[in-house]
């Protein structure tokens, strides 16, 4: 596609349902990023998906994060049993990947915005 | 794993003025250091970037340095418009391996007509 793309825009739920978050990289690209924005806060990384490497997890804040990306493009960030304070705004990002010419410039999606009551 | 520090986090000059801003790193494998802008309820864009392998870049109105030894960077915006006024962001990463972009926490920029 043209642009990162992700749905929802806007996502409320209550407290203690499971979400899911989608990520349309651009095509073609290996590297896709997964960070949390908290309001006026920065940007706070959650997982790195390359290609077929296994993914670096290390930013996750808790076993209630999970990410998948099937087939090297779309990918779902699911947070189970959500709580108030993963209250945020989570934006996906693609980059050509590595070995490509402008391997780390990232593009950012508009961002999911997730409110939990 | 990296570490990014990014110092002010607020920052107010008028307009005309220079702004610059100031990061550090800690791994010093880290190779390539882009700069995102993020207007205010927009997503971040790459602004400028540079790699270890040169000490300066300069694009227009925005300048970049790198201290490889200190293993700090900056970003230098002159003449500063209102348009300028944005949260930047820095950011680490080595650009040859499988690595994460990692972000500094930002700085708000306000640019006073």
């Amino acid at each position: 596609g043209a642009g990162v793309s992700q749905s929802p825009s806007n996502k409320v739920t209550e407290k203690g349902k499971d979400v899911e978050l989608r990520c349309d990289p651009i095509s073609g690209h290996t590297a896709l990023y997964w960070y949390r924005q908290s309001l006026g806060q920065g940007l706070e990384f959650l997982i790195y998906f390359q290609g077929n490497s296994a993914p670096d997890k290390s930013g996750l804040p808790s076993d209630r994060f999970s990410a998948e990306r099937t087939g090297g493009s779309v990918s779902t960030l699911t947070i189970q049993r959500t709580q108030q304070e993963d209250s945020a705004v989570y934006l996906c990002a693609s980059s050509p990947g590595q070995g490509s010419s402008g391997a780390n410039v990232l593009t950012f999606g508009a961002g999911s915005r997730l409110t939990v009551l | 794993g990296e570490n990014v520090e990014q110092h002010p986090s607020t920052l107010s000059v008028q307009e005309g003025d220079s702004a610059v801003i100031k990061c550090t790193y800690s791994d010093s494998a880290s190779n390539y250091f882009p700069w995102y802008k993020q207007e205010l309820g927009k997503r971040p864009q790459l602004i400028i970037d540079i790699r270890s392998n040169v000490g300066e870049k300069k694009d227009q109105r925005i300048a970049v340095t790198l201290n490889k030894t200190a293993k700090h960077f900056s970003l230098h915006i002159t003449e500063t418009q209102p348009e300028d006024s944005a949260v930047y962001f820095c950011a680490a990463s080595i650009q040859t391996s499988y690595d994460k972009v990692i972000f500094g926490p930002g700085t708000s920029l306000s640019v006073i007509p």
